[in-house]
């Protein structure tokens, strides 16, 4: 049983081309997170959300659009795909407060 | 916003020796410090965490200490071995939906 759970693991497109990567937990969790992770390994948080609802947004362009049709569910879309979108994407969950955070597989978004 | 430091960027020790990472964060709200291994091509793990109200913690050959009016915290590694070496992170969270990482240090251990 996977906890969290991306789709697709890996994504190559062109600059200008619109994406979206899945995410969905079945651990229960209220919190979700999408994270960058850059060539030099820097896990950058992007959006927080909790029950639903955008906690954060971490100054991602506005290209960039998350969406959470339910609480186990974190969708991020991206729009006019550019060469430095290019990373590792991760999501993940958290339950209470202070406690350990799930990490999905990642997704690898190449733009070509 | 909170705001974590990480040293070194990299780290090489010899099998058998340990291995120490420190971390700074800025914001004295928070209260919650865990640390996650990221092996090549896999997802970051927790391996150890620690909470405000506790100094040290210790998991088998790993611990963690928390200075909270310098606010850092090291994570200590002893007696290394090979499967030791990924890329380790510390975070900081002051409760807010918000986990904010440092930038990761790349530990190789040399057999």
């Amino acid at each position: 049983d996977t906890a969290v759970s991306q789709t697709p693991k890996y994504l190559v497109t062109q600059m200008g081309n619109d994406k979206s990567i899945k995410c969905e937990q079945n651990l229960g969790h209220d919190t979700m997170y999408w994270y960058k992770q850059d060539s030099k390994k820097f896990l950058k948080i992007m959006f927080s959300y909790n029950n639903k609802e955008l906690i954060i947004n971490e100054t991602v362009p506005n290209r960039f659009s998350p969406k959470s049709p339910d609480k186990a569910h974190l969708n991020l879309h991206i729009n006019s795909l550019e060469l430095g979108d290019s990373a590792v994407y991760f999501c993940a969950s958290q339950g209470i407060v202070n406690t350990e955070a799930f990490f999905g597989q990642g997704t690898r978004l190449t733009v070509v | 916003g909170e705001n974590v430091e990480q040293h070194p960027s990299t780290l090489s020790v010899q099998e058998g020796d340990s291995a120490v990472i420190k971390c700074t964060y800025s914001d004295s709200a928070s209260n919650y410090f865990p640390w996650y291994k990221q092996e090549l091509g896999k997802r970051p793990q927790l391996i150890i965490d620690i909470r405000s109200n506790v100094g040290e913690k210790k998991d088998q050959r790993i611990a963690v200490t928390l200075n909270k009016t310098a606010k850092h915290f090291s994570l200590h590694i002893t007696e290394t071995q090979p499967e030791d070496s990924a890329v380790y992170f510390c975070a900081a969270s002051m409760g807010g939906n918000k986990l904010v990482f440092g930038a990761g240090t790349i530990l190789r251990v040399k057999s």
